[in-house]
C-alpha cells in the first residue's frame, strides 16, 4: 500500500543546533517534493521544493535532500531559533501537480 | 492580492444539516483543491480541479460535493453533515508545474475552515 511518513510526531531542540526532519514514502514515484510549514491555526506555508533529479537545495538556513533510491527526504534548519517553532509537513506531487499527498507532519520545538 | 479566502472561520452543525464552505483565489491559479486535516492524519484530499469546469475526486471524497463554474471560486458542499465530517477543511490554489527550472509550483493555502458536526 501506499504511505508517507514523517520521522516522528514531536521534536525537541535546542536552539542553535540543527534540526533535521525525515519524510519516507513507499509505492509512490514522485516528479517532486516539497515542505511547508504550519503554525497553530493557520494553514500551511510553502517553503522549499525539490525535484526528483537533484540532490540537495538550500534556501537561507533550510536544506533538503531527496533520495528517490531510499525514498527519503531530509528537512535541515541550521542554527535553529524559538521563531522555528511550527509543524513541518512534507508533500509528494503524485499526479504533475494535480494531486499531492501530505505527510501527517512533524512539530518541532525550538528550546531557547 | 487576498490570495486564498474561505468563509466561514468556525461552523457548528447538527447531524443531517447541508452547508456550503466557500473558497476563492484571486491569482488566477488554475488547480484548486480542498483537504481536511484532523489530529495524526495529516491533510487529506478530499476533491480537486485543474480548471473551470474540471473536478474529480481525492482520496475522501464520500459525503462532499464541488463544482467549478469560474477559474477564482470553488465551493465544498456537505449534502448531509455527519460527526465523522468534524474537521478543519482547507482550501489551496496553485499553477501546473510548466516553465523554467525556476518554477515551484507551490500550493497556497487558505486559513481554514474549523467544522464541528454534533
Amino acid at each position: 500500500s501506499q504511505k508517507i511518513e514523517q520521522n516522528s510526531e514531536a521534536l525537541n531542540i535546542q536552539e542553535g543546533k540543527t534540526a533535521t526532519l525525515t519524510c519516507n514514502y513507499t509505492n509512490y514515484s514522485p516528479a517532486y517534493l516539497q515542505w511547508y510549514r504550519q503554525d497553530p491555526g493557520r494553514g500551511p506555508v510553502f517553503l522549499l521544493l525539490i525535484r526528483e533529479n537533484e540532490k540537495e537545495k538550500r534556501k537561507e538556513r533550510l536544506k533538503v535532500t531527496f533520495d528517490t533510491t531510499l525514498k527519503q527526504s531530509l528537512f535541515h534548519i541550521t542554527a535553529s531559533q524559538p521563531a522555528d517553532s511550527a509543524t513541518y509537513l512534507c508533500a509528494l506531487d503524485v499526479n504533475y501537480g494535480q494531486n499531492f499527498v501530505f505527510g501527517p507532519g512533524t512539530r518541532l520545538s525550538v528550546l531557547p | 492580492n487576498a490570495g486564498v479566502t474561505q468563509t466561514p472561520k468556525f461552523q457548528v452543525l447538527k447531524t443531517g444539516q447541508s452547508m456550503t464552505l466557500q473558497c476563492a483565489q484571486d491569482m488566477n491559479h488554475e488547480y484548486m483543491s480542498w483537504y481536511r486535516q484532523d489530529p495524526g492524519m495529516g491533510l487529506r484530499l478530499i476533491h480537486y480541479s485543474v480548471g473551470a469546469g474540471i473536478t474529480d475526486q481525492g482520496e475522501v471524497p464520500n459525503g462532499y460535493n464541488v463544482s467549478r463554474s469560474t477559474t477564482e471560486d470553488f465551493p465544498l458542499r456537505l449534502l448531509s453533515a455527519a460527526p465523522s465530517q468534524t474537521s478543519v477543511y482547507f482550501c489551496a490554489s496553485s499553477s501546473p508545474p510548466r516553465g523554467g527550472a525556476g518554477r515551484t509550483y507551490e500550493q497556497y493555502f487558505g486559513p481554514g475552515t474549523r467544522l464541528t458536526v454534533t
